[in-house]
């Protein structure tokens, strides 16, 4: 499938920095990314979708100026999370959908993710 | 906005049995329906997804079935191995292009 890569694949930093996670798509243009955070033994939560060109459009309840979303180009997005808190360390996946030929059409496709410890 | 349920959390079955796992989506207009696969520490891996022009689907030992009506979708996996192992996460969307909301997932364990 799609080849979706992730930068860091984990990250421990100091309470009060700011830590950037790069999501690539490293065989495909993605015009939009999802970027989600996974607590230990639960679901996906959908943070925002990064849009190339224009801004991220966040979900009720995520703070914007928290979690600053960059979508330069077509093949990356930037998740930084700012001023980081114990209460920020989760497991972050972004994701991107293929829709080059051949795809099984809007089929969603992860970075490894990154894990942030905030300490 | 969507909500996924999920049900059973947890889900264990021996070798060889069969496992099916549920989901039920509120939003009417929602209409593709993946399945997806987590191994521990991994990401994400599609499994088998289904449109809401059917009403069934099936990938070898994994089936996936839609009703509309009830809003309800479940994932039957048949002959199970150690490996299918994970967590599997249902999720819904209106339209393959819109963002997916994801149930919250089944930790199914396959033992000997």
């Amino acid at each position: 499938g799609a080849v979706v890569s992730q930068h860091p694949s984990w990250v421990i930093c100091k309470s009060g920095t700011s830590v950037k996670i790069e999501c690539r798509s490293l065989d495909f243009q993605a015009t939009t990314m999802f970027w989600y955070r996974q607590f230990p033994k639960q679901s996906l939560m959908l943070m925002a979708t990064s849009n190339e060109g224009s801004k991220a459009t966040y979900e009720q309840g995520v703070e914007k100026d928290k979690f600053l979303i960059n979508h330069a180009s077509l093949t990356l997005s930037t998740l930084t999370v700012t001023s980081a808190h114990p209460e920020d360390s989760s497991f972050y996946i972004c994701s991107a959908r293929d829709w080059g030929p051949g795809r099984v059409t809007g089929e969603l496709f992860f970075g490894e993710g990154s894990r942030l410890t905030v300490l | 906005g969507e909500n996924v349920e999920q049900h059973p959390s947890t889900l264990s079955v021996q070798e060889g049995d069969s496992a099916v796992i549920k989901c039920t989506y509120s939003d009417s207009a929602s209409n593709y329906f993946p399945w997806y696969k987590q191994e521990l520490g991994k990401r994400p891996q599609l499994i088998i997804d289904i449109r809401s022009n059917v009403g069934e689907k099936k990938d070898q030992r994994i089936a996936v079935t839609l009703n509309k009506t009830a809003k309800h979708f479940s994932l039957h996996i048949t002959e199970t191995q150690p490996e299918d192992s994970a967590v599997y996460f249902c999720a819904a969307s209106a339209g393959t292009a819109s963002k997916l909301t994801f149930g919250t997932g089944t930790r199914l364990q396959v033992t000997l």
